[in-house]
């Protein structure tokens, strides 16, 4: 299994700020993904975080409140911009590992972000 | 689009019993289905993965079922003990194949 690390693990910010999440990966992962958690919601997937290319946004997500970089295969960074109360929530950064069994999500410790 | 819903939101059992857990889904059959663990604050941790093929997992203390007539797993967890309380989460991959889709979650306490 891959160890994800994310930075920063919490934060509060103010209205119509921009704040950038980095999540590194141990090993060399195809993909990574980056997930929302909204207070007492489940997980929902904001983008696929594609390495050399456009991230693929998830129905609801747009790349300009959401920009997302991915420059190699231990890295990506996820930018929350013009931030509102409404995106206060957990970010997740998590990696598949394609077994024998079938794919599955390593996920990092994520990024608590209270927008104020 | 898919729907996964796990059926209760909470669920309360006293140490030592057996606790289940449901993930019901629809308009998909997964080839798959994951469960995960998530306690506060911290990121889900996958436990256990069941094909479609497979009627049943198990691993330690945990066991896995999958009904795909039923469209429906169940999560047991024998000799619950007080450090099993968490968030379990039941997952199936998007019917495109790219992502996971998470339920909501059970919440389960168990108290000795």
């Amino acid at each position: 299994s891959a160890v994800i690390s994310q930075k920063p693990s919490r934060d509060i910010c103010q209205r119509g700020t921009s704040l950038t999440i980095q999540c590194q990966v141990d090993s060399q992962v195809t993909m990574m993904f980056w997930y929302r958690q909204q207070p007492g919601q489940s997980l929902t997937l904001i983008a696929t975080a594609n390495q050399g290319s456009e991230a693929t946004y998830e129905s609801g997500f747009v790349i300009d409140k959401f920009p997302i970089s991915r420059p190699n295969l231990t890295f990506s960074t996820l930018t929350v911009s013009n931030m509102s109360p409404e995106d206060s929530s957990i970010y997740l950064c998590s990696v598949e590992d394609v077994g024998f069994s079938g794919n599955t999500i390593y996920f990092g410790e994520g990024s608590w972000l209270t927008v104020v | 689009s898919q729907k996964i819903e796990q059926n209760s939101e909470a669920l309360n059992i006293q140490e030592g019993k057996t606790a289940t857990l449901t993930c019901n889904y629809t308009n998909y059959s997964p080839a798959y289905l994951q469960w995960y663990r998530q306690d506060p604050g911290r990121g889900p941790v996958f436990l256990l993965l069941i094909r479609e093929n497979e009627k049943e997992k198990r691993k330690e203390r945990l066991k896995v079922t999958f009904d795909t007539t039923l469209k429906q797993s169940l999560f047991h967890i024998t000799a619950s003990q007080p450090a099993d309380s968490a968030t379990y989460l039941c997952a199936l991959l998007n019917q495109a194949g790219t992502a996971l889709i998470f339920g909501k979650g059970t919440t389960l306490s168990v108290s000795s």
